[in-house]
Parts: structure tokens; C-alpha cells; sequence
């Protein structure tokens, strides 16, 4: 199972500022990676696959990086609806393995 | 527009069957290249994807719960279902269906649905 780790586990930030958010895979995923953001009381809303490609209706802030083993979500610019909890997840083994989350970093308003 | 809503009894009882279904509507289950999956998400926890399957009747399952699950799809009715053989209160979760293309992430999600197991 490729495990996903996921640094730091809160990050308090403050709005109009920047937010670095990190995910690192056990094994290469090469560029098998997404990125989810979840509100309270919300499932996932896709942001980013392919590790760089905005999902549809993404707003520009929100940007991905990285390949292999270590990744990146970087949101500039924080506005009062990004501070959510974000996840990481890669799909490389497909089939048959298992897709696997990250444990999630928990943004929050500084 | 492509809605996905979860049914469950919300309720179980340790070393019963959870029984899941996922009901789709603005389209069909049988439209080529989806995959039909459940996630769940134990509270406080990261998601955990469960099982997948496609029109074609085609499945995947997480290895560490396949001994555990039977994942279906009716086209006739155009819903999946998920069961979970002897459950324990480590089944708690919040337990989401999503669609997703063949090696791709997951695109679109149900509101999800509570599974408590409890006696």
C-alpha cells in the first residue's frame, strides 16, 4: 500500500497571505496525484489532478507542483473560504491495488 | 447535472451486513467510462476508498476490506450498492459514493451517509 504523508497537520495562516501544504508518497506515484478540499459537514470537492492540473471551477489561487515521491499544494492569496482541511490522494496503482488519502492538513485562520 | 445520494440504515449492530446503496440521477450508471466507487471517512479521519466497479460489472476492491465487501450495480435501477460483511465499531465512518474515470481521481461525490456500529 503506497502510503501518503501529509505536513503539517494544521497550519494556521493568515487571510490574504500564502499556505504551503505537502504531501509525500512511500513510493513513486509519478504524477498520480489529487488534491481534495473538505468543509465541515461536506464530502471532498476536487481541486487539483495529474499533481498540477486545476479541476473545473478551481480558481486560479490554488496551484499544484511535484512528481514521484514528494508534492505540493500552494494557495496564494487565502480568502475566508479556503481555511478547510485539505487531503491528498494518489491513484497510481490502479488496478488492482488501492487508491490511499493522505491524513489531511487542516488549514486554519491565523 | 449528475447527482449521487447515499442510503443507509445509519445504525448497525456488530457482525451484521451493512448494506449501502448509492442512487444516481441527471444520468446513467451505463454511460462508458465511469467507474462507480465508495469512500468512507471514520470521524476525525482521512477517507478511505473502498471498492469500485464499472458498467461493465468490472470491480476493484481495497485489499485490506475484500474479504468483507460485495460491491453491485443495478441498471435498471440506476444505483450501486455497497455490502460490508461482519462489521465492528471500526466500520464507523461516514460512508460517500463518488464516480471517477479509469485511473482518476474522484470527481464527483454524494453528501454522504452516517454508519454507526453499535449495539
Amino acid at each position: 500500500e503506497i502510503v501518503l504523508t501529509q505536513s503539517p497537520a494544521t497550519l494556521s495562516v493568515s487571510p490574504g497571505e500564502s499556505a504551503t501544504l505537502s504531501c509525500k508518497a512511500s513510493q513513486s506515484v509519478s504524477s498520480n496525484l489529487a488534491w481534495y478540499q473538505q468543509k465541515r459537514g461536506q464530502p471532498p470537492r476536487l481541486l487539483i489532478y495529474t499533481a498540477s492540473t486545476r479541476a473545473t471551477g478551481i480558481p486560479a489561487r490554488f496551484s499544484g507542483s511535484g512528481s514521484g515521491t514528494e508534492f505540493t499544494l500552494t494557495i496564494s492569496s487565502l480568502q475566508s473560504e479556503d481555511f478547510a482541511v485539505y487531503y491528498c490522494q494518489q491513484y497510481y496503482k490502479w488496478p488492482p491495488g488501492a487508491y490511499t488519502f493522505g491524513q489531511g492538513t487542516k488549514l486554519e485562520i491565523k | 447535472q449528475m447527482q449521487l445520494q447515499e442510503s443507509g440504515p445509519g445504525l448497525v449492530k456488530p457482525s451484521e451486513t451493512l448494506s449501502l446503496t448509492c442512487n444516481v440521477s441527471g444520468g446513467s450508471i451505463s454511460n462508458s467510462g465511469y467507474y462507480w466507487g465508495w469512500i468512507r471517512q471514520p470521524p476525525g479521519q482521512g477517507p478511505e476508498w473502498i471498492a469500485s466497479i464499472y458498467y461493465t460489472g468490472t470491480t476493484s476492491y481495497n485489499p485490506s476490506l475484500r474479504s468483507r465487501l460485495t460491491i453491485s450495480a443495478d441498471m435498471s435501477r440506476n444505483h450501486v450498492s455497497l455490502r460490508l460483511s461482519s462489521v465492528t465499531a471500526a466500520d464507523t465512518a461516514v460512508y460517500y459514493c463518488a464516480r471517477h474515470l479509469t485511473g482518476r481521481p474522484f470527481g464527483l461525490w454524494g453528501q454522504g451517509t452516517l454508519v454507526t456500529v453499535s449495539s
